[in-house]
């Protein structure tokens, strides 16, 4: 099945700790993204990849850090200079066509610092 | 910049009733308006893309429309079901923006048996 997985699907961190959240995809998508929703709330992107090698800050990004090894690949990193990383942390895929751009979601991984 | 504003925040409706969701958006110059269902703690499911040339698009029970020079689109349920209970979030693609999408805060819609 192609599809995005996430994981772990829980995580929780203590404080001052850095941990790494996982988001793989079969999709052969060129395009990855990494959001964070907080209770309530719409999404806000932190960082996206249109190629591996590549990746740009979205609107969020103080406090994380992505790679892009892989295609398949768009790990991201929660480090503790994130003052309120406790939040459910969605990664998206898509083929970045333009116009007909359409992003698909793994299940998200929620994270909670003790 | 781009601001997406879905109201209500949350809908609750009996079973049956056909029901509108809607999205606003305060600038016109997008690519497309995409329409997510996310049940609680899970990842979205993509449910409708309407391109910025379009006016409407259908799935089922579903139909969203746009009408990009007012900024605003609609998600159409008719005849909602139990299941369909979720949060239903907007998001458009703006000119400019790489493939960034800007999402609404969502309606969290609960239909009652």
């Amino acid at each position: 099945d192609g599809g995005i997985t996430q994981s772990p699907k829980y995580l929780f961190r203590k404080e001052g700790q850095n941990v790494t959240l996982s988001c793989e995809q079969n999709l052969n998508h060129d395009a990855m993204y990494w959001y964070r929703q907080d209770p309530g709330q719409g999404l806000r992107l932190i960082y996206y990849s249109q190629i591996v090698n590549d990746f740009q800050k979205g609107d969020i990004a103080e406090g994380y850090s992505v790679s892009r090894e892989k295609k398949e690949s768009f790990p991201l990193t929660v480090t503790s200079a994130q003052k309120n990383p406790t939040a459910f942390y969605l990664c998206a895929s898509s083929i970045p066509t333009g116009p007909y751009n359409e992003q698909f979601f793994g299940p998200g991984t929620r994270l909670t610092v003790l | 910049k781009q601001e997406v504003t879905q109201i209500p925040a949350a809908l609750s409706v009996p079973e049956g009733e056909n029901l509108v969701l809607n999205c606003s958006f305060t600038d016109s110059a997008i690519y497309n308006l995409q329409w997510f269902r996310q049940d609680p703690g899970k990842g979205l499911t993509s449910l409708l893309l309407i391109q910025s040339s379009q006016r409407e698009q259908t799935s089922g029970r579903l139909n969203a429309s746009l009408d990009k020079s007012s900024g605003r689109s609609t998600l159409y349920i008719a005849a909602s079901q139990p299941g369909d209970s979720a949060t239903y979030l907007c998001a458009v693609l703006p000119h400019n923006a790489g493939n960034m999408l800007t999402f609404g805060g969502g309606t969290r819609l609960m239909v009652k048996p």
